[in-house]
């Protein structure tokens, strides 16, 4: 068990709705991250989050957004939902920023969206 | 542009023997490397972490090798077992960039 949770872990949705994942990180990280994995893709980084403020943008779509409250949860929304959507969101925190000496990343165990 | 290559095959070994996987990174300069291991359906757990500056580094029977020369990272598995059997996820890091790019994984299968 890392300590991230996700929510939920499956979520079945159709073609233009709108849905929001969520993750809370380990205690004591201030850093998360998103990530998308498609069916034999690899990881791909979307967005980071320190301590509330955005810090790092991967290829994340205009549909897609993010946030992280004072208590460092974090929240992924998609909208406007293509079958291409369908795929694991992960979820991940560190101790520290990119570069800094606590740099490892600790994953969620995933969110399974599938759009039909 | 930035890429990453790792073997897309799958790696099948003989338990007890030394897996090697192979890392290879172009157009850029991480400052550290990470490797990860991933079962299928589930999140990657971190392994190792490898600076620039440092050639080698080992934990229980796992070992990672930087060749910022070469751009790349090896890999091993010693006396592997069929518990070892998953995709190992390479995710060199650049400072700038502030974020990890993970490449696409090699499975290793571990035969008993």
């Amino acid at each position: 068990d890392s300590g991230v949770t996700q929510t939920p872990k499956h979520l079945i949705t159709a073609t233009g709705q709108r849905v929001t994942l969520r993750c809370s990180p380990r205690s004591g990280d201030l850093s998360v991250y998103w990530y998308q994995q498609s069916l034999d893709q690899g990881l791909q980084f979307l967005i980071q989050y320190y301590n509330g403020e955005e810090r790092a943008k991967g290829n994340i779509l205009e549909r897609f957004s993010a946030q992280q409250f004072p208590d460092l949860h974090s929240e992924l929304n998609l909208s406007s939902l293509e079958l291409g959507d369908s795929a694991l969101y992960f979820c991940a925190s560190s101790t520290g920023l990119a570069g800094g000496p606590s740099y490892e990343q600790y994953f969620g165990p995933g969110t399974r969206l599938t759009v039909t | 542009s930035q890429k990453i290559e790792q073997n897309s095959e799958a790696l099948n070994i003989q338990e007890g023997k030394t897996a090697t996987l192979t890392c290879n990174y172009t157009n850029y300069s991480p400052a550290y490397l990470q490797w990860y291991r991933q079962d299928p359906g589930r999140g990657p757990v971190f392994l190792l972490l490898i600076r620039e500056n440092e050639k080698e580094k080992r934990k229980e029977r796992l070992k990672v090798t930087f060749d910022t020369t070469l751009k790349q990272s090896l890999f091993h598995i010693t006396a592997s077992q069929p518990a070892d059997s998953a995709t190992y996820l390479c995710a060199p890091m650049d400072t700038g960039r502030r974020a990890l790019t993970f490449g696409s994984g090699t499975r290793l299968q571990v035969q008993p």
